[in-house]
């Protein structure tokens, strides 16, 4: 059964930011958080992790509260390429480290 | 991304047959997984692999068997296809410390019928 907790679905207007949000409330100290996208019928993507700090890349940036139980993946200009299905995971990595992926958020991004 | 492949993307076979999939990697990752993908269920666990010859199984492990004789290549095997396994199966490769980041195939749709 999936750990976290995210929104089915969001809507996003092109060029704006989309915000994504997470729930991952039994995530233990060492554990990582991963966010991964899966574009339709294509393999998931990998987007960002972040442990404690907030994080920013390429694609999008991460933002953790300082309780570290939830999260938000920030997509600062949002495109029609970024819709897809969104989620958020929780791991420690190495050995015996498994992701466990839910049903993640559907954002579509419109024109 | 990483080099990752998987054979055949697509396969229509009939029930009690066997069915290998094959994932092949060029980036030498240590770690290699099989999820497979339901409508409703998200994606899950099949098996996963830490080295050559070591293996172990995931949440929906029964009826899959995997081998994994060179660092390159990931089997899955359908010992006798049925139809709750028509599926689409990824593989996965791990890119280890620090981030341990997995990336995924393209995929291989099978049909069991």
């Amino acid at each position: 059964d999936a750990k976290t907790t995210q929104p089915p679905s969001m809507d996003c207007a092109e060029g704006r930011a989309a915000n994504l949000p997470c729930n991952h409330s039994t995530i233990s100290g060492n554990e990582y958080v991963y966010w991964y996208r899966q574009i339709h019928s294509q393999g998931p993507q990998y987007i960002i992790h972040g442990l404690k700090n907030n994080e920013t890349n390429e694609m999008a940036s991460l933002i953790i509260t300082e309780d570290r139980k939830s999260s938000t993946l920030i997509l600062p200009h949002a495109t029609l390429r970024d819709t897809a299905v969104y989620y958020c995971i929780f791991g420690s990595g190495g050995s015996n480290y498994k992701l466990t992926f839910g049903k993640g958020t559907l954002l579509t991004v419109n024109p | 991304d990483a080099g990752i492949t998987q054979s055949p993307r697509h396969k229509v076979t009939e029930t009690g047959t066997p069915v290998t999939l094959r994932c092949h990697q060029t980036e030498n990752h240590r770690y290699m997984y099989w999820y497979r993908q339901d409508p409703g269920h998200g994606l899950r666990l099949i098996h996963y692999s830490y080295g050559v010859k070591d293996t172990d199984k995931g949440e929906v492990s029964d009826g899959y068997s995997v081998s994994r004789s060179k660092t390159e290549d990931f089997l899955l095997t359908l010992e006798s296809a049925t139809s709750s396994q028509t599926s689409v199966y990824f593989c996965a490769t791990e890119s280890g410390p620090p981030a341990y980041e997995q990336y995924f195939g393209p995929g291989t749709r099978l049909t069991v019928t």
